[in-house]
């Protein structure tokens, strides 16, 4: 069973602050990460992906891939309260499809 | 600006009867997905179709569901007959598999109940 585990939170950080969200998954033959975002009563959007080793940053937000330790994350900088949603973690293994963790809920506080 | 559609929005139904649900991929994507997502479970794959034909549909109780691409513009699931622990919301995610990192771009969700 392949599976994709984060903390269900809630993470709750103050406005400003960083948001460290993070992912560890099972398989070692994945090939690419997701991140996506998930407001309440909405449906799942991709905000990130990354496949090597390293950082990976888009604005606010940088992805972090550690295939050696089956470890990716996802740092939110200068977070804002529109920040404020579910973060889905999924992984892509060799037959395309994407296996999702169950997310973690994060809070930012004004 | 090209969107995963998917009619009904929102659908409530009594035990038994059927129910089916529709998308639309986004024009020239190749793959389309077919997920459920429960507060307990997550988001659960249920099936996938390339270039139409179905790929995997291993996440799906047979049984009662049906997945079916009858062209590149639609594709339906199926529930007959429906049951209470159906209720859910189901998301169509289209994708373009073998090109890039094949990201998967979602639908708004059918929000299903069964009473």
């Amino acid at each position: 069973q392949k599976e994709v585990e984060q903390n269900s939170g809630p993470l709750s950080v103050p406005e400003g602050a960083i948001a460290s969200l993070n992912c560890t998954y099972s398989d070692r033959g994945s090939q690419s990460f997701f991140w996506y975002r998930q407001y309440s009563g909405k449906s799942p959007e991709l905000i990130m992906f990354i496949y090597s080793n390293g950082d990976k940053e888009d604005g606010r937000f940088t992805a972090q891939l550690n295939k050696a330790s089956q470890y990716v994350s996802l740092l939110i900088r200068d977070s804002q309260p529109s920040d404020s949603a579910t973060y889905l973690c999924a992984v892509k293994g060799s037959n395309y499809k994407l296996t999702f963790g169950k997310g973690t809920l994060l809070t930012v506080n004004p | 600006d090209a969107r995963v559609t998917q009619t009904p929005r929102h659908k409530v139904t009594e035990m038994g009867q059927e129910v089916t649900m529709r998308c639309q991929p986004i024009l020239g994507h190749n793959t389309v997905f077919w997920y459920r997502q429960t507060m307990m479970q997550g988001l659960e794959l249920l099936a996938y179709f390339r270039n139409r034909a179905p790929l995997d549909d291993s996440g799906m109780p047979k049984d009662r569901f049906s997945a079916e691409m009858p062209d590149a513009t639609l594709a339906t699931l199926k529930i007959q007959p429906s049951e209470p622990r159906d209720s859910a919301v189901y998301f169509c995610a289209s994708g373009s598999l073998g090109t890039g990192h094949n990201e998967q771009f979602f639908g708004p969700g059918t929000r299903l109940t069964v009473l």
